[in-house]
């Protein structure tokens, strides 16, 4: 079964604006990574945030971990045409070494020219 | 080049033709998984494999069979296929989160098998 929910499911801006996209779990989480996909492509690993981080940059990217309310939020900013993809958050359940992933539904993202 | 291969990219096959689809993998990855992908249903896992000879059901087995002879395969094989598994197929593989990792565990993806089952 699908624990993480994004939302929202489709997002269009205009390049230069931020996007932020949010996604919440279910239970307790060892870790909650980033995906991004481009039109049926493999996923490419974005970011991963340890369960004990409130948050983390890399480049324009920036997430955000509440784990109180089991919500993350993934912002890019002054986005290009060139991030349009779609965004899956993935979470590795806690306590557990197996390597597993539950990815949720994804959020796709257009970003106009 | 550290990567993950999927054979075929591209496979058009009828009802009831057994297939493999292979993965092969050179980052000497412990874990291993197959996904498939449908349109509002996000990617489903179908097994995954912690290390060799292990082998577990995901969400969605069902018409799927794997088998982890080889730490770097993990084919994915239909016996019978049927029109509701014509789908994207994404192999991916990790290390396994530890110390050594620094409990990180990002997969590595193919770059898809799209399916078509008449």
């Amino acid at each position: 079964s699908q624990q993480g929910e994004e939302d929202p499911q489709a997002l269009s801006i205009q390049e230069g604006e931020n996007a932020t996209m949010n996604c919440s779990y279910k239970t307790s989480i060892n870790n909650l990574q980033w995906y991004r996909q481009n039109s049926g492509r493999g996923l490419v690993h974005l970011i991963l945030i340890r369960s004990n981080e409130r948050e983390k940059h890399s480049g324009r990217l920036r997430v955000t971990l509440d784990t109180s309310k089991k919500s993350s939020s993934l912002l890019i900013t002054a986005s290009r045409a060139a991030d349009t993809a779609s965004y899956f958050c993935a979470t590795a359940p806690g306590s557990s070494n197996t390597g597993k992933l539950i990815f949720g539904q994804g959020t796709t993202l257009q970003v106009k020219p | 080049e550290a990567q993950v291969t999927q054979n075929p990219r591209y496979l058009i096959t009828v009802t009831g033709k057994k297939l493999t689809v292979t993965c092969s993998q050179n980052m000497n990855h412990e874990y291993m998984s197959w996904y498939r992908q449908d349109p509002g249903l996000g990617l489903r896992q179908i097994y995954y494999s912690m290390n060799v000879e292990v082998t577990d059901k995901g969400d969605v087995p069902e018409g799927y069979k794997v088998s982890r002879k080889e730490k770097r395969n993990f084919p994915l094989i239909l016996e019978s296929p049927s029109p509701n598994q014509t789908s994207l197929y994404f192999c991916a593989s990790s290390p396994k989160a530890s110390p050594r990792t620094s409990g990180r565990n990002e997969q590595f993806f193919g770059p898809g098998t799209r399916l078509t089952v008449l």
